[in-house]
């Protein structure tokens, strides 16, 4: 089973500045078919969670373009440019590349 | 409009089998290449992936939890269950569904989620 390692644990940002959250993955997840199946999501208090990036760096619809994801193999990173209120809430990656998928253990993000 | 909601008993007793219901819309799981998944989430705790199961009938299952879990689909009817027999304390989360399309696109979809409570 793929382990996913997120860091940091709590991360406060003050309001227009940036913010990055990595994913470690232990093992690569480039899949056989070339793409890399590497998740994330955003989940606020009380609500399910919504997808932001797909397939490492693509947004889905209605994303802000001020969130950006990166990375290869096994190691990823979502970032925003400018963060706003909106954005408070608990970033999650995931991988779905080996079965079982996995997710990581979350990143919270406060508005300092 | 994609729409999925989970429906099930909020309360369990400890032993007990869970039973939930996803009933979802806007998608067929007689679509070729497409999945629905349970996932859950214990008060305050990270996301833990549990089911799947795809439109031709196949079934995976969370390694840890597999001994204890069934998924089935019913088709006519656009729902997707899923049990998981002798319930414990530790069970206690909320449970999502969520959609899948082969090719990589995981959960563009989830349920409002349902809270269950297992009692000892």
């Amino acid at each position: 089973e793929v382990v996913m390692t997120q860091s940091p644990l709590s991360l406060p940002v003050t309001l227009g500045q940036p913010a990055s959250i990595s994913c470690r993955s232990s093992q690569s997840l480039v899949y056989s078919d070339g793409n890399t199946y590497l998740i994330w999501f955003h989940q606020r208090p009380g609500q399910s969670p919504r997808r932001l990036i797909y397939k490492v760096s693509n947004r889905d619809s209605g994303v802000p373009d001020r969130f950006s994801g990166s990375g290869s193999g096994t190691d990823f990173t979502l970032k925003i440019s400018r963060v706003e209120a909106e954005d408070v809430g608990v970033y999650y990656c995931m991988q779905g590349t080996h079965w079982p998928l996995t997710f990581g253990g979350g990143t919270k993000l406060e508005i300092k | 409009q994609v729409t999925l909601k989970e429906s099930g008993p909020a309360l369990v007793k400890a032993t007990q089998t869970l039973t939930l219901t996803c009933t979802f819309s806007g998608f067929s799981l007689s679509t070729s290449k497409m999945r629905v998944s349970w996932i859950r989430q214990p008060p305050g705790k990270a996301l833990e992936w549990l089911a799947r199961i795809d439109w031709d009938d196949d079934k995976f299952y969370s390694t840890s939890l597999k001994t204890r879990l069934t998924i089935s689909k019913d088709t006519s009817k656009n729902q997707v269950v899923l049990t998981m027999t002798n319930m414990d304390p530790v069970d206690t989360a909320t449970y999502y569904c969520a959609r899948i399309k082969i090719g990589g696109y995981y959960f563009d979809y989830w349920g409002q989620g349902t809270l269950v409570t297992v009692s000892s």
